[in-house]
């Protein structure tokens, strides 16, 4: 039972304009959702996070938008630049005495020049 | 600040060996969680240990195990080990016992299972 899904495998963008990743999840107790960035070989670098009690959080080129009602959360990256090429992972928590994260499949984003 | 450190970073074993992977979290984060990366499967978990104990643990056979010393390092064991193993292992660290902290990763152990 995939609880956390990225439907996207991959994406691309021009370099410039705005990047927008998509996630679903089905478990209504997450209560904190976070972005990773993957480069090959590497391990995940976190990006930005967001509790459920906001429904926005801005970090620099980086904003996270979460949607409880319809169960979803989105990445936007503007503008997109070519160093943003990666695999992006969309993950979820339960907050209470629990680090255990369950992550999405993924989405490879490609900037094009 | 160090980051988190996984030895070693590469690995060949035969299939029915045993192999152990070590992981040095963020200096001050108690919590060490482990994770399984394959192509098929996406970024599974294995299992999370706080203060030398195991709190979580995934759907993963037994023969995946682990310990936490009291510096908070942790080692993952794998016996008896499957083809299928052969993946690239994360380990990731956080400062728990707050709320809305995030985990931070090493750059992971790549196990090739021959």
């Amino acid at each position: 039972d995939q609880q956390v899904k990225q439907n996207s495998p991959s994406l691309s963008v021009q370099e410039g304009r705005i990047s927008i990743l998509n996630c679903d999840y089905t478990n209504s107790m997450f209560d904190y959702f976070l972005w990773y960035k993957k480069y090959p070989a590497e391990g995940p670098t976190f990006l930005i996070s967001i509790s459920s009690i906001k429904d926005k959080n801005e970090d620099g080129r980086f904003t996270v938008f979460l949607n409880k009602s319809a169960k979803h959360l989105s990445l936007h990256i503007v503008p997109s630049q070519p160093g943003d090429s990666a695999v992006y992972f969309c993950a979820a928590r339960i907050n209470f005495g629990n680090e255990k994260l369950t992550f999405g499949t993924g989405t490879r984003l490609t900037i094009i020049p | 600040k160090a980051g988190v450190t996984q030895t070693p970073r590469y690995l060949i074993k035969t299939r029915g060996q045993q192999v152990t992977l070590s992981c040095s979290p963020i200096s001050g984060h108690r919590s060490v969680s482990w994770y399984q990366q394959t192509p098929g499967q996406g970024l599974q978990f294995l299992f999370e240990y706080f203060s030398e104990t195991q709190r979580n643990k995934g759907n993963f056979p037994g023969r995946f195990s682990g310990r936490q010393f009291s510096n908070s390092r942790s080692e993952m064991n794998v016996s008896t080990l499957e083809l299928g193993d052969s993946a690239l292992y994360l380990c990731a660290s956080s400062l728990t016992g707050r709320l809305n902290t995030e985990a931070f990763f090493g750059q992971g152990t790549r196990l090739t299972v021959v």
